[in-house]
């Protein structure tokens, strides 16, 4: 079983969709991460958090220590934002990745 | 500047060569990671260098040798490489590798993409 689950693992949405993508974990954490990595490779970091929520333009995201689960949401999607989204963790001195969610966003 | 750059792009050798990946930054970031990602799999910790000294040795085979020779730079020597190794080879860097793991934001590189003939 992976330290690190996340949901759906592919969506397909329509250009100005509201979307949610989930993860949930099963170690203790220090920090969760949520990376974009388009293709090509380019990994970009959006969000470490720790507790609550952090906002930067269309992009939400939450997390519950006491239930293990962050979401990440995206508001008025774009296809520019079509990329794969990658929860990770930080635990001890490891850092433990999710296999990731594959976003389309059709124009 | 909060880029961390990576050269080659690509890179493609057969497995009798010698070849080395380099990773560079310039944001006073104290800790250098390499990453190991193969198609449609998330990356997979290799090394961890925190102040210049190899932290994380994540059971990595001895034909990838990693190098840092100053806070800025960090190196991947291969050698004797499988076509297994075939993969995307991920530099990051973080203000500092914490006792605690993943409690730092780490920047990442666009990546060298590695095939072994």
């Amino acid at each position: 079983k992976n330290e690190v689950e996340q949901s759906p693992q592919n969506l397909t949405a329509q250009e100005g969709e509201f979307i949610t993508i989930n993860c949930s974990y099963s170690v203790g954490i220090s920090a969760l991460h949520w990376l974009q990595q388009h293709p090509g490779g380019g990994i970009v970091s959006l969000f470490m958090l720790s507790s609550g929520k952090k906002k930067h333009g269309r992009l939400i995201a939450t997390i519950n220590i006491q239930e293990k689960h962050s979401s990440l949401h995206i508001t008025a999607s774009h296809p520019r934002d079509s990329a794969v989204y990658i929860c990770a963790v930080g635990s001890g001195n490891q850092f433990y990745f999710g296999t990731g969610t594959s976003l389309t966003v059709i124009p | 500047d909060t880029e961390v750059t990576q050269t080659p792009k690509h890179l493609v050798m057969g497995m009798t060569n010698k070849k080395s990946l380099k990773c560079e930054q310039h944001m006073g970031h104290r800790a250098m990671y390499w990453y190991k990602q193969k198609a449609k799999k998330p990356p997979e910790l290799m090394f961890v260098y925190s102040y210049e000294k190899l932290s994380i040795n994540e059971s990595v085979p001895s034909r990838f040798s990693p190098e840092c020779p100053n806070s800025s730079l960090l190196n991947l020597h291969l050698h004797a490489l499988q076509p297994e190794d075939s993969a995307l080879y991920l530099c990051a860097s973080s203000q500092a590798y914490l006792a605690g793991g993943g409690s730092d934001t780490q920047y990442f590189g666009p990546g060298t993409r590695l095939t072994v003939l």
